[in-house]
């Protein structure tokens, strides 16, 4: 099946420093991309639908200037939490959509736990 | 919200048991997709139930879905240990674009 690789995996980071979160798929091209916030034993949030060569279609309540979305290229999408802050800790899972013909599956990566002390 | 819900939250079993877990969503859907999470990690996908279909079967898993109720249920039959895991729902538009997730029903399977 189609891979979603996400780096890293971990980061512990100071507040006010930004943080870059890298989603790759790695044998299929991915036109659009997903960002997702998850907290402990709570469920998957939509943060961010990102296109390739558009920008990013943020849902309501996330602060696009604090979530930079990049999706430069069919295979790279990057969230960059800039000016972290303790409250932005948390798990953070990207998936791409891999749309052929009656194919609408997510594949996802295998997340990103941000700690920001 | 765009977000379902699912039932129960939490739910344990004796290993060979059936596992039934149930989503319910809010706005009209193009399909509906159960995944699998293990903990602290990425999600698996199980199985897609679009919209004009009543039940799909795939191993051990069978899904329905009544567009009329905008709700969805999970069957696990005869589960196993390795079974234990969160499950959720996740409900495409029709606009295809989006992908929205059921809060989730964390199973546990006691071997």
């Amino acid at each position: 099946g189609a891979v979603v690789s996400q780096h890293p995996s971990w980061v512990i980071c100071k507040s006010g420093t930004s943080v870059k979160i890298e989603c790759r798929s790695l044998d299929f091209q991915a036109t659009t991309m997903f960002w997702y916030r998850q907290f402990p034993k709570q469920s998957l949030m939509l943060m961010a639908t990102s296109n390739e060569g558009s920008k990013a279609t943020y849902e309501q309540g996330v602060e696009k200037d604090k979530f930079l979305i990049n999706h430069a290229s069919l295979t790279l999408s990057t969230l960059t939490v800039t000016s972290a802050h303790p409250e932005d800790s948390s798990f953070y899972i990207c998936s791409a959509s891999a749309r052929r013909t009656g194919d609408e599956k997510l594949f996802f990566g295998s997340g990103t736990q941000l700690s920001v002390l | 919200s765009q977000q379902g819900e699912e039932d129960p939250q939490a739910l344990s079993i004796q290993e060979g048991e059936n596992a039934t877990m149930n989503c319910s969503y809010k706005t009209s859907i193009n399909n509906l997709q159960w995944y699998r999470q293990n903990s602290g990690r990425g999600l698996v996908h199980l199985i897609l139930i679009r919209s004009n279909e009543r039940e799909k079967h795939s191993g051990r898993l069978r899904v329905t879905l009544d567009t009329s109720k905008k709700s969805s249920s999970l069957l696990i039959t005869a589960s196993r240990a390795a079974d234990t895991a969160s499950y959720f729902c996740a409900t495409s538009t029709n606009t295809g674009n989006q992908f929205y997730f059921g809060t989730g029903t964390s199973l546990t399977v006691i071997p």
